[in-house]
């Protein structure tokens, strides 16, 4: 059974940094691209960045380029996403999904992250 | 970005309806196109991708179509445990983009 459980959640100030994690089991965590992608209280999905299997290859919408880093350790069968510079619209549930292309097969049950002062 | 165009924003039927829900490509996305249900207080799950293709475990009364840029999402007889919010996203290009959601209620 594949799953996937987001962790490193929490409220955090403006212009601070938060690392989330999201441990992998189930599947051979190598083979498959991982996804984060987060909903705003209320609001609707929104992806956020994506890696290949390797780790090769990293892609991320506009809004967090610069700030947010996705990086995978294949050995630990986990993902994370370094989150710097955090600003209040940043707040949101953050799930961790698995997939072919941007496909998300398998979601996470998601953590929540505030930005708030 | 590819825009994504979801209606109707909210839907009420009753229980063994046909239902239907739209989605609308701002350009040309060919098959790559997934729907997503999520469940009050649980994490969204894919339901169908390719635009026609069901995921593991989806019951054969939901079904994906498309007509040039617009894709449905139908459920043939709509059953208590389909009350949710579904999402389309497309899956062409860089961002994914979803549509805004359908919330669906029972009547």
């Amino acid at each position: 059974e594949v799953q996937l459980v987001e962790s490193g959640g929490g409220l955090v100030q403006p212009g601070r940094s938060l690392k989330l994690s999201c441990a992998a089991s189930g599947f051979t965590f190598s083979n498959y691209g991982m996804h984060w992608i987060r909903q705003a209280p209320t609001k609707g999905l929104e992806w956020v960045a994506s890696i290949s299997p390797s780790g090769g290859s990293t892609y991320y919408r506009d809004s967090v380029k610069g700030r947010f880093t996705i990086s995978r350790d294949n050995a630990k069968s986990t993902l994370y996403l370094q989150m710097d510079s955090l600003r209040s619209e940043d707040t949101a549930t953050y799930y961790c999904a698995t997939g072919g292309r941007y496909y998300f097969d398998y979601w996470g049950q998601g953590v929540m992250v505030t930005v708030s002062s | 970005d590819i825009q994504m165009t979801q209606s109707p924003a909210s839907l009420s039927a009753s229980l063994e309806e046909i239902v239907t829900i739209t989605c609308q490509a701002s350009q040309n996305i060919g098959n790559w196109l997934a729907w997503y249900q999520q469940k009050p207080g649980k994490s969204p799950q894919l339901l169908i991708y390719g635009t026609t293709s069901l995921a593991d475990g989806v019951p054969s009364r939901f079904s994906g179509s498309r007509s040039g840029t617009q894709y449905s999402l139908k459920i043939s007889r709509l059953q208590v445990e389909d009350i949710g919010i579904y999402y389309c996203q497309q899956a062409s290009s860089t961002p994914p983009t979803f549509g805004g959601g359908t919330k669906l209620e029972l009547k």
